[in-house]
């Protein structure tokens, strides 16, 4: 079992630049989530899906989106890079949402760096 | 709005050595906890939860209580390894939305 797979592993990026990071599951899991990972600060939820076809704004959501085509992907998208946005990048998924266990299992993640 | 407050790091013990990590949270009603670890150049995986007030939550040889009275969920383990070296993440679940709300995380470094 795979799991959650996320690509690319890194990049360095140019600031303006428009960046998508992959995330695919094959647990057949409901909700998925992407999180950015920044020293001292935790991971902060960015957006998130309850169930394919619909999406929602986490705590950081600002130069960010995101779509949810299918069960299984989950990309998001930087449309023009900035370097605050230099950060690790975890995708996660869970069964369900509301009322699930809360459960939520972490992809390896990106770092991306932006210039 | 909910949050989780963690002891700061990095904390460095021993080999053996008894472990307490520290996290508090705030939050209406009662959430469910949960205890996350991330091994060097991994992502997180979860490591032990509990659902309401006095469940124990325990994997691996570490523990935590859920105390409503402190709002607490401290981590513990007896003898700590060299492989428990990692980052400690607490979180709590927010409301109805399986959104998980994440401290800022404790480094652990155990020396031989």
């Amino acid at each position: 079992i795979a799991g959650i797979t996320q690509a690319p592993t890194s990049q360095i990026l140019a600031a303006g630049r428009r960046m998508t990071l992959r995330c695919t599951q094959d647990m057949r899991h409901n909700a998925m989530y992407w999180y950015r990972q920044d020293l001292g600060l935790g991971l902060r939820l960015i957006h998130y899906s309850n169930t394919a076809g619909t999406t929602g704004k986490g705590e950081v959501p600002d130069g960010y989106s995101v779509s949810r085509a299918n069960t299984d992907d989950f990309p998001l998208t930087l449309a023009s890079a900035v370097p605050s946005q230099t950060s690790v990048y975890f995708c996660a998924s869970s069964e369900g949402a509301s009322g699930s266990s809360g459960t939520q299992y972490f992809g390896p993640g990106t770092r991306l760096t932006v210039l | 709005g909910d949050s989780v407050t963690q002891m700061e790091g990095p904390v460095t013990l021993s080999e053996e050595a008894f472990l307490t990590i520290n996290c508090t949270y705030t939050a209406t009603g009662y959430p469910s906890l949960f205890w996350y670890v991330q091994y060097p150049g991994e992502g997180l995986q979860l490591l032990l939860k509990a659902t309401k007030a006095d469940d124990k939550g325990s994997n691996k040889g570490f523990e935590a209580t859920y105390r409503k009275e402190t709002t607490s969920f401290h981590l513990e383990k007896g003898s700590v390894q060299v492989s428990d070296s990692a980052v400690y993440f607490c979180a709590l679940l927010e409301g109805g939305y399986n959104k998980l709300i994440f401290g800022a995380g404790t480094r652990l470094a155990v020396h031989p």
